[in-house]
């Protein structure tokens, strides 16, 4: 029971540097999100997937682009690094609303990412 | 738009007083609301929902939380705070519009022994 795993962990980049962040579910889960967090600024959601083939911008998806590669994975990448985006960025995904009503987020563990 | 204030970014109480964290939502529409916890170095996780089945929601680890319409208000509570309880803690809304949550900037609690 994997739930929602990141990778990775940690990454260090340089700035310009690309990267992308990895995301993926096992929980059969139809909708797919990308957060980043940042100190006292809560989380701010950058993309997500309602559905498999799906995708739209949330409230910070300036410099980020995804993919949502199958219904198990939904990436993140940044094209060209900056310090702004240095932050701790988190995956979740939802239960079907249609079952239970309400949205209930899994969250993966978290990637920290810094940009020199 | 949906959004959510969290007044206080920290709060402090000793071991076995009450926790009490704010939280004040604007929603157009019946909202559904959360309360999310974040232990250090690890991802969210839930603590409790409303889903207009009942205003007085309780949660996991003791904690409750109390939908108050008239005051656009879900406070999260525990009566007697320990230890373990030292996090941060989100609070979220969404509207039934099958829209993306949208999360406070979060309260952390320290828990002074």
């Amino acid at each position: 029971n994997a739930g929602v795993t990141q990778t990775p962990k940690f990454q260090v980049l340089k700035t310009g540097q690309s990267m992308t962040l990895q995301c993926a579910q096992d929980m059969n889960h139809n909708s797919m999100y990308w957060y980043r967090q940042d100190p006292g600024m809560g989380l701010r959601l950058i993309y997500y997937s309602a559905s498999e083939g799906t995708t739209d911008k949330g409230e910070v998806p300036n410099g980020y682009n995804v993919s949502r590669l199958n219904k198990r994975e939904f990436s993140l990448r940044l094209e060209s690094a900056a310090p702004s985006q240095t932050s701790v960025y988190f995956c979740a995904s939802l239960e079907d609303r249609t079952l239970s009503g309400a949205n209930v987020l899994t969250f993966g563990a978290g990637s920290r990412l810094t940009v020199l | 738009a949906q959004s959510v204030t969290q007044l206080g970014s920290h709060v402090s109480v000793s071991e076995g007083a009450l926790v009490l964290l704010r939280c004040n939502y604007s929603s157009s529409v019946p909202p559904y609301l959360f309360w999310y916890v974040q232990y250090p170095n690890q991802g969210l996780q839930l603590l409790l929902k409303y889903t207009s089945a009942a205003t007085l929601v309780k949660g996991i680890n003791g904690f409750e939380a109390e939908f108050k319409k008239s005051e656009t208000s879900f406070h999260l509570t525990k009566p007697s705070a320990h230890m373990s309880d030292a996090a941060e803690y989100f609070c979220a809304v969404s509207d039934a519009r099958n829209t993306p949550l949208v999360f406070g900037k979060g309260t952390r609690l320290s828990v002074i022994a």
